[in-house]
């Protein structure tokens, strides 16, 4: 098994730019979320869910999007970068509600200036 | 509300013992974990203690619970310049599924 799969690892972005970041899991995990870590702050849940075709946000929303078209796949959008998005983005996944390991992907560093 | 703090730092011997302190603010979280962090890469769990425990001891880690006052601690014993990381606290309230409430992180650098 490849665990979680981040793409890309980096990347730079113009402000007003999209674009998407991929995660993907082969464990036929259930749950999958997307983290933001920032500096002194710890990880912050952006968008998260439950099962292919369900989502729900997190603490940190706004300016992201998210979709669940398979159980696999769980990619967040940018529709307009800012520089307060600047950050590291992980993507976790488990195996159902309430499990207790999450398992997390590498990150991508994506820096918008 | 839900809320997590660490010390942001901390330096060590190699050999000696390692404490890393958390606090947490929501006292009906059922569990609570500990992960690590090495550079450049995710966030791996190294241990979680429930919330009817005091104390979880998994080869060198000891995790130790103070529910009255929301206080938790991982001791890294015998500690390796391989545990140098950056570990997180995390908390997970009932009824929050498997969302995560982590704290700041602590850095931990283990000098030779």
């Amino acid at each position: 098994n490849a665990g979680v799969t981040q793409t890309p690892k980096f990347q730079v972005l113009k402000t007003g730019q999209s674009m998407t970041l991929q995660c993907a899991q082969d464990m036929n995990h259930e749950y999958m979320s997307w983290y933001r870590q920032d500096p002194g702050m710890g990880l912050r849940l952006i968008h998260y869910s439950v099962g292919a075709g369900i989502t729900d946000q997190g603490e940190v929303p706004n300016g992201y999007n998210v979709s669940r078209s398979t159980t696999e796949d769980f990619p967040l959008r940018l529709l307009s970068a800012a520089p307060s998005q600047t950050s590291v983005y992980f993507c976790a996944s488990s195996k159902a509600r309430g499990a207790m390991t999450q398992y997390f992907g590498p990150g991508t560093r994506l820096t918008v200036l | 509300g839900e809320d997590v703090e660490q010390s942001l730092f901390l330096s060590v011997r190699e050999g000696d013992s390692s404490v890393i302190n958390c606090t947490y603010t929501d006292s009906s979280s059922t569990y609570l974990y500990w992960y690590k962090q090495e550079p450049g890469a995710g966030l791996q769990l190294l241990t979680y203690i429930f919330s009817n425990m005091d104390m979880k001891q998994d080869q060198r880690l000891t995790v130790l619970l103070n529910k009255k006052d929301k206080h938790l601690s991982l001791r890294i014993a015998d500690t390796q310049t391989g545990d140098s990381a950056i570990y997180f606290c995390a908390e997970s309230p009932p009824r929050a599924g498997n969302k995560l409430t982590f704290g700041g992180g602590t850095r931990v650098l283990v000098k030779p």
